[in-house]
């Protein structure tokens, strides 16, 4: 099983960015895989998860509305997208298979 | 949301010696608690999950033991490379909640 996540992104305050992580050697879409976020020096926290056989999607409260979730079961890949980025958003994110195996991680820094 | 506390935040252990990590949870969870080692500079790595099962190519010196709202990780005798931060997180309700993090270090 592998998870392997785009690289390290530098953007400007305002901009739009999608990440991606792509998998192999599992069933993509019969698994929940989600986005977790790691601030610098931080904790763990869950974004959103994404069920890839029926696209049903959670988001945590913090995160409702700030992200969008998605996968594209045809090449076992899940995304996480932004349309307006902030500051704040610098972080670490990992994508992370329920009760498996995660990504390496995708650097995202925010700076005008 | 289900609150996850941890304790304690630092342990230090001699090498070879026993270390106990404590979860708490708000609620109850029944047994969807999983244990998560994070070294630095690393991803999170899931080490075990459900009724104390281990993820695969995880050593045997890592066990868990509780349910409901009380939960403990023991590393029977500590190796240095397991020096590392370590979450539990529910997942009985979403969201999904992580503790603050327990920081192991060698004495």
């Amino acid at each position: 099983v592998q998870l392997v996540q785009s690289g390290a992104e530098v953007k400007k305050p305002g901009e739009s960015l999608q990440i991606s992580c792509k998998t192999s050697g599992y069933s993509f879409a019969t698994y929940w895989i989600g986005w977790v976020r790691q601030m610098p020096g931080k904790g763990l926290e869950w974004m959103g998860i994404i069920y890839p056989d029926d696209s049903d999607t959670k988001y945590s409260p913090s995160f409702q509305g700030q992200v969008t979730i998605s996968a594209d079961k045809s090449i076992s890949t899940a995304y996480l997208q932004w349309r307006s980025l902030e500051a704040s958003d610098t972080a670490m994110y990992y994508c992370a298979r329920h009760q498996g195996e995660w990504g390496q991680g995708t650097l995202v820094t925010v700076s005008s | 949301e289900i609150v996850m506390t941890q304790s304690p935040a630092t342990l230090s252990v001699s090498p070879g010696e026993r270390a106990t990590l404590s979860c708490r949870a708000s609620q109850s969870v029944s047994t969807n608690l999983a244990w998560y080692q994070q070294k630095p500079g690393q991803a999170p790595r899931l080490l075990i999950y459900g009724a104390s099962t281990r993820a695969t190519g995880v050593p045997a010196r890592f066990s868990d033991s509780g349910s409901g709202t009380e939960f403990t990780l023991t590393i029977s005798s500590l190796q240095s490379e397991d020096c590392a931060v370590y979450y539990c997180q529910q997942y009985t309700n979403w969201p999904w909640t992580f503790g603050q993090g327990t920081k192991v270090e060698i004495k």
